[in-house]
């Protein structure tokens, strides 16, 4: 079985330039959320998709945007890019509601520097 | 407000020995706590989970103990093996499928 597939693996953009991040979660999970990882402040909540709707968001201002396709597929789009958005940004998916019932599976990250 | 902490962030241990891997956490309302591990340019992988009306879970070399008055939560690695040499992450549930993540542990094993 397929794990989380997220594309590209790396991508440099300058500042104010906007950019989109695609994941493919596994096969059968309809629940994908996003984290964004930084030395500082570790792994950070973005939101988490379910059938196509946003569930949960974290605290991160508007420039940070997402959304999920029928085929669960989801992207995540930041506007405006400003050179503290570089970071790695995770894609995670798992079966259904809650860690307890699946645990979230993570892809290996898209490496986003801004300059 | 950091509401979980890994106040370690690296830890040395040579190998056959006992690695413990220390959270803590704040929010009383978490109900379940997960570890996870990573190697670099890979995405973190689930280790192993506690719930919270539980104070131990046992998965092979791997225990994770809770003690819910003290807030805190450690992962056991019995023997540490150098395969085990990674980042360590305590995460919480906040509800659904929301996790709150503290800043990780680096653990290496020495030979």
């Amino acid at each position: 079985k397929a794990g989380v597939t997220q594309t590209p693996r790396y991508l440099i953009k300058t500042r104010g330039q906007q950019v989109t991040l695609s994941c493919s979660p596994i096969s059968g999970h309809r629940s994908v959320s996003w984290y964004q990882q930084t030395p500082g402040q570790g792994l950070q909540f973005l939101f988490e998709y379910f059938s196509e709707t946003q569930r949960n968001k974290g605290n991160f201002p508007g420039r940070f945007s997402g959304r999920q396709f029928s085929n669960s597929r989801s992207e995540m789009n930041v506007s405006t890019l400003e050179l503290g958005d570089s970071a790695l940004y995770l894609c995670a998916s798992s079966l259904a509601f809650g860690p307890a019932v699946s645990p979230l599976h993570f892809g290996n990250g898209t490496r986003l520097t801004v300059t | 407000d950091q509401q979980v902490k890994q106040n370690s962030p690296s830890l040395s241990v040579q190998e056959g020995r006992i690695s413990i891997l220390n959270c803590d956490y704040t929010n009383s309302m978490f109900d379940y706590f997960l570890w996870y591990k990573k190697y670099p340019a890979e995405g973190p992988t689930f280790l192993i989970s506690i719930s919270s009306i539980k104070d131990k879970n046992e998965d092979g070399r791997f225990t994770v103990f809770l003690n819910k008055s003290a807030k805190h939560l450690s992962l056991h690695i019995v023997p540490s093996q150098p395969g085990d040499s990674a980042v360590y992450f305590c995460a919480a549930n906040e509800g659904a499928q929301k996790l709150v993540f503290g800043q990780g542990t680096r653990l290496t094993i020495n030979p």
